[in-house]
């Protein structure tokens, strides 16, 4: 499976929103309501911020939301705050007890 | 409290065999699949295969089919990943998580291989 396509880079000031996209096909994204987005800081392990496209874990602030619209998945985060500044991964459902990772988008919080 | 403790950082040789291992903790290890993820220097996320302990069946991603084993021991609730003969392109880090569903809850803190001559 290829990798799940996502911008490498976004940014955006404290208190502003920014959207992170993650595309892939209808054999993954666009075929089952399976999408995860996962968060991780330098040095640390990945986190689950956003799971099934759009539900949070329980600790996970509300600022983080998740959507999916055919075969593009996004990740809204609203009221930017430095600590957000990391890596986030998009991971779809693929079938078959497969999943694909995106490549990852690194957000500035400036 | 839920938990995956993976093993300490190794260095190795080229051509040298590695077993690193991935135990959970705070759940029945069981009944949830276990994912391994490659992490290389500066790269993202690559899903390497998936194990559920209770029967061992195992699904690697293509990329990784025949590089890696990957297997556990339901006695000592521990997952592993394994190399035959390393090379240095094996050079990463490791993290194990935990699946639910189709998503990964509980991750490791990673495990960092460095292969060099």
């Amino acid at each position: 499976q290829s990798a799940l396509t996502q911008p490498r880079s976004v940014s955006g000031s404290p208190g502003q929103s920014v959207t992170i996209s993650c595309t892939g096909t209808s054999s993954d994204v666009g075929g089952y309501n399976y999408v995860s987005w996962y968060q991780q800081h330098p040095g640390k392990a990945p986190k689950l911020m956003i799971y099934d496209v759009s539900k949070r874990p329980s600790g996970v602030p509300d600022r983080f939301s998740g959507s999916k619209s055919g075969n593009t998945a996004s990740l809204t985060i609203s009221g930017l705050q430095a600590e957000d500044e990391a890596d986030y991964y998009c991971c779809s459902y693929a079938g078959s007890y497969t999943d694909v990772f995106g490549g990852g988008t690194k957000l500035a919080v400036l | 409290e839920v938990q995956l403790v993976q093993s300490g950082a190794e260095v190795k040789k080229p051509g040298e065999s590695l077993k690193i291992s991935c135990q959970g903790s705070g759940y029945t290890f069981t009944t949830y699949w276990i994912v391994w993820v490659r992490q290389m220097p500066g790269k993202g996320l690559e899903r390497m295969g998936i194990i559920y302990p209770s029967d061992s069946d195992t699904r690697y991603s293509p990329s990784f089919q025949g590089q890696v084993t990957i297997s556990a021991d339901k006695s000592t609730s521990t997952a592993y990943l394994q190399w035959s003969s390393l090379k240095a392109s094996d050079t990463a880090i490791y993290y194990c998580a935990r699946r639910v569903g189709a998503y990964m809850d509980v991750w490791g803190k990673g495990t960092t291989v460095t292969v060099s001559s």
